[in-house]
């Protein structure tokens, strides 16, 4: 069974402070990882892609990779409260007519002012 | 650049009947998936449809079809409707080819069974 883990928190952080959520995934075979983030109520939102081990920075926001590991973290510096919603990881083994993403539960963070 | 939209916005239905959702992705987009998330669980993949064709559905029974129309829009039945059936349905699009798994969500439609 493809799986995709992470804490579900909640995760609580002051404001101005760096968030760190995890994601670990059991697919090998894994080759694109994606991070969501999803407001109560709404549905998700692309935030970051990462196809690459390293680290992929985009505004305050920094992905993760190892694939060595099977893990990918997603990094908020300067958290906001407006960054309080669920973040949800999501991996893809891209093989023919196995293209969908298996998504993880999703991490609870909330910013505290 | 537009993105997903989806109709209707809310839809109450009572046991028995059958729903129907639609979805038209951005433009450019020929992948259309279909998710289900149930209140506080998380994203349960439906249906990918591609190219007017279904490539690949999750497990749900087949009360669960859909299809893809010639301009990429899809759309999405329910038959026989259960109460468990009551949840947020999601449509995303992507792009075909390549890394195309950049999937970017529509606002849902909120299915209410009575």
């Amino acid at each position: 069974q493809k799986e995709v883990e992470q804490n579900s928190g909640p995760l609580s952080v002051p404001e101005g402070a760096i968030a760190s959520l995890n994601c670990t995934y059991s697919d090998r075979g894994s080759q694109s990882f994606f991070w969501y983030r999803q407001y109560s109520g709404k549905s998700p939102e692309l935030i970051m892609s990462i196809y690459s081990n390293g680290d992929k920075e985009d505004g305050r926001f920094t992905a993760q990779l190892n694939k060595a590991s099977q893990y990918v973290s997603l990094l908020i510096r300067d958290s906001q409260p407006s960054d309080s919603a669920t973040y949800l990881c999501a991996v893809a083994h891209n093989a023919g007519n196995n293209r969908k993403l298996i998504w993880g539960l999703g991490t609870s963070l909330a910013v505290n002012p | 650049e537009a993105g997903v939209t989806q109709s209707p916005t809310h839809l109450i239905k009572t046991r028995g009947q059958q729903a129907t959702l639609r979805c038209s992705p951005i433009s450019g987009h020929t992948s259309v998936y279909w998710y289900q998330q149930a209140l506080g669980l998380g994203l349960q993949f439906l249906l990918w449809y591609d190219e007017g064709e279904e490539r690949n559905r999750g497990n749900f029974p087949p009360r669960f079809s859909g299809r893809q129309f010639p301009n990429y829009s899809s759309e999405l039945n329910v038959n026989a409707l259960e109460l468990e059936d009551s949840a947020l349905y999601l449509c995303a699009s992507s792009r075909t080819g390549g890394r195309g798994y950049e999937q970017y969500f529509g606002p849902g439609t909120r299915l209410t069974v009575t």
